[in-house]
Formats: C-alpha cells, structure tokens, sequence
C-alpha cells in the first residue's frame, strides 16, 4: 500500500527566509503533484513532476522530484506572508492520486 | 479558462438521508475522481471512473456509495443513508494531461 509522509506538519516562519518541505513516499511512482489549499478552499496545482531529476519553478517556490530516493522537495525562497496556506504533496497511483498529511505554512511578517 | 463545478456549495442532511453531490468535470477530460477531506485531514480517495465505469475505488466507497455519469456532462456521487462521519468536504476532479484538477468541494454536514 502506497503511503506518502510530509514533513514538516507545520512551519511558522519569518518573511525573507528560506525553507523546504519533504515528501516522501513507499512505492516506486513516476507522478508527483504538489498542490495548495487555503482554508474553507479547494486544491489548486501548483506543479506536476513527471521524471526523475524533475525541477519546476514558479515565483519564491521550487519542486524537484527524486524518484530513486521517493522525495520530493518544495522549496520556499525569500517567504512573503501571501504563502501562508496548506501545502500537499501527492503521488500518482494508478487511478488515483494519494495525499500526504500536508504542511501547515504560516509566514509570519 | 475551463474549470470543474460542483453543486451545492453546502449541504446540510439528517443522518440516515440521501444525498446527490453533483459535479461537472472539464468538458473534454475522460477521468474523474471524487475524494473526500474530513475537517483538517488530508484528502483521501474515494473513486475513479472512467469510460462509465469505476476503474477504483478505495474501502471508504463501500456499498452506501454510488456513482453515475447521468448524461455527457454531469458526474454524481451518492450517499445512501448518510452517517455522521460522512460529515467532510466532497471535491470532484477531472485528469487531462496527467493533471488532476479540483472543483471548488462540496461541505456536506450530517446531523
């Protein structure tokens, strides 16, 4: 059975500093999204990493995918309060998509 | 831009009633999901369909669940005799190009 684990659950940062998220996850897969949610909110994509060695970039954030070692990485540059939000990471499946626990980012000024 | 809808936004039932949750996937996409997120959980998968057929469903979808493509655009899910635990945002998603994209959910409260 497919399980997929992130790390941190929840990460109060400072604006202007950098940090990453972790996903990791048990089964070989080839798919790895990363979405956001904000509160009361719906999930909105954010990349889609399809091969190993995979590095997508948009604004302060950066997902990379390492299929060997099952991780995947968010990145968070220079964090501005507006990325305050709920970060999931999930694995393709066949047929589904399987959701780790998500990450509970509070950017504080 | 092209995006998923759900219907109702909201909707409150007594436990032991049926409820339709209504969506309409991306006009051109041929998979389509539903997943469930209880009250700051992950999301969980219920079910995929595909050439109107469920392709997979997980142990939640057990035999009070149901789901139907009535006509060439709507997708529904179905919940028999509803439970409290039922209680949860419902959100629909329809794949194209490998990308899974979300409606806006369903709350669906059981008293």
């Amino acid at each position: 059975e497919l399980k997929v684990e992130q790390n941190p659950l929840f990460l109060s940062m400072q604006e202007g500093k950098n940090y990453t998220i972790y996903c990791n996850y048990s089964t070989t897969s080839d798919r790895l999204y990363w979405y956001r949610q904000d509160p009361g909110k719906s999930l909105e994509s954010l990349f889609v990493l399809l091969s190993n060695g995979a590095v997508k970039q948009e604004g302060r954030l950066m997902a990379s995918l390492d299929t060997k070692a099952r991780l995947s990485t968010l990145h968070i540059t220079a964090a501005v309060h507006d990325l305050s939000a709920t970060y999931f990471c999930a694995v393709g499946a066949t047929n589904k998509l399987i959701f780790g626990t998500g990450t509970l980012l509070a950017v504080q000024p | 831009e092209p995006e998923v809808t759900q219907t109702p936004s909201h909707q409150v039932t007594q436990m032991g009633q049926e409820v339709i949750l209504r969506c309409v996937p991306i006009s051109n996409h041929l998979y389509f999901y539903w997943y469930r997120q209880i009250l700051g959980q992950k999301v969980e998968f219920l079910v995929s369909f595909y050439n109107n057929e469920i392709s997979e469903k997980s142990e939640i979808f057990d035999d009070q669940f149901s789901v139907e493509r009535p006509d060439g655009s709507n997708f529904t899910l179905k919940i028999r005799s509803t439970k409290l635990e039922d209680s949860a945002m419902y959100f629909c998603a329809s794949e194209g190009g490998y990308e899974q994209f979300f409606g806006p959910g369903t709350r669906l409260t059981v008293l």
